[in-house]
């Protein structure tokens, strides 16, 4: 599986976007991007993925570049409840999930 | 909304004692997964199982660790003599199929004392 490099943290207003990046200049072209959280020690929460084409869903977007060497992640209004680590990994389909160290998103009031 | 189920919450065990933890997959799913988490490190993989079978494992995955499906419904992970290093968040998760997304339960704590 390709390796991701993110940013250790990063700080965010609540009610502003947060904007999480992710770089994957090695990914191959059937390795899909996905986006997981993990809030305290609770379960990884899926977010989103996407192969090519930028993705939306209720939680947040996910916009790929075109050479698809990095992404980012849109949290569109982020609330206190999004503080958590963020997971940006990329995986062949049936395989399994790599978790990196993520980064450390920290909503402030 | 349907959720990977994890019993117990946390267990408590001394060394060298066999445990079983249990997770209830999403009904609909046909692939399982088991994660760990050791205190402060990453979310590593241990196994993936599909149609009655271990499809893929990680070095962690040695002969102390089992896993089974027992009655289309559960689907546990079986350590057979616990070690001190074992302690970790255990995490089952489960997905469609294989191309889909994983969604992980809540987590089992388990305790080596």
């Amino acid at each position: 599986d390709a390796k991701t490099t993110q940013p250790t943290s990063m700080d965010c207003a609540e009610g502003r976007a947060a904007n999480l990046p992710c770089n994957h200049s090695t990914i191959s072209g059937n390795e899909y991007v996905y986006w997981y959280r993990q809030i305290h020690s609770q379960g990884p929460q899926y977010i989103i993925h996407g192969l090519k084409n930028n993705e939306t869903n209720e939680m947040a977007s996910l916009i790929i570049t075109e050479d698809r060497k990095s992404s980012t992640l849109i949290l569109p209004h982020a609330t206190l409840r999004d503080t958590a680590v963020y997971y940006c990994i990329v995986r062949v389909a049936t395989r399994k999930l790599t978790f990196g160290q993520g980064t450390i998103l920290t909503v402030h009031p | 909304e349907p959720e990977v189920t994890q019993t117990p919450s946390h267990q408590v065990t001394q060394m060298g004692q066999e445990v079983i933890l249990r997770c209830v997959p999403i009904s609909n799913h046909l692939y399982f997964y088991w994660y760990r988490q050791i205190l402060g490190q990453k979310v590593e993989f241990l196994v993936s199982f599909y149609n009655n079978e271990i499809s893929e494992k990680s070095e962690i995955f040695d002969d102390q660790f089992s896993v089974e499906r027992p009655d289309g419904s559960n689907f546990t992970l079986k350590i057979r003599s616990t070690k001190l290093e074992d302690s970790a968040m255990y995490f089952c998760a489960s997905s469609v199929d294989g191309n889909t997304e994983a969604f992980f339960g809540q987590g089992t704590r388990l305790t080596v004392v």
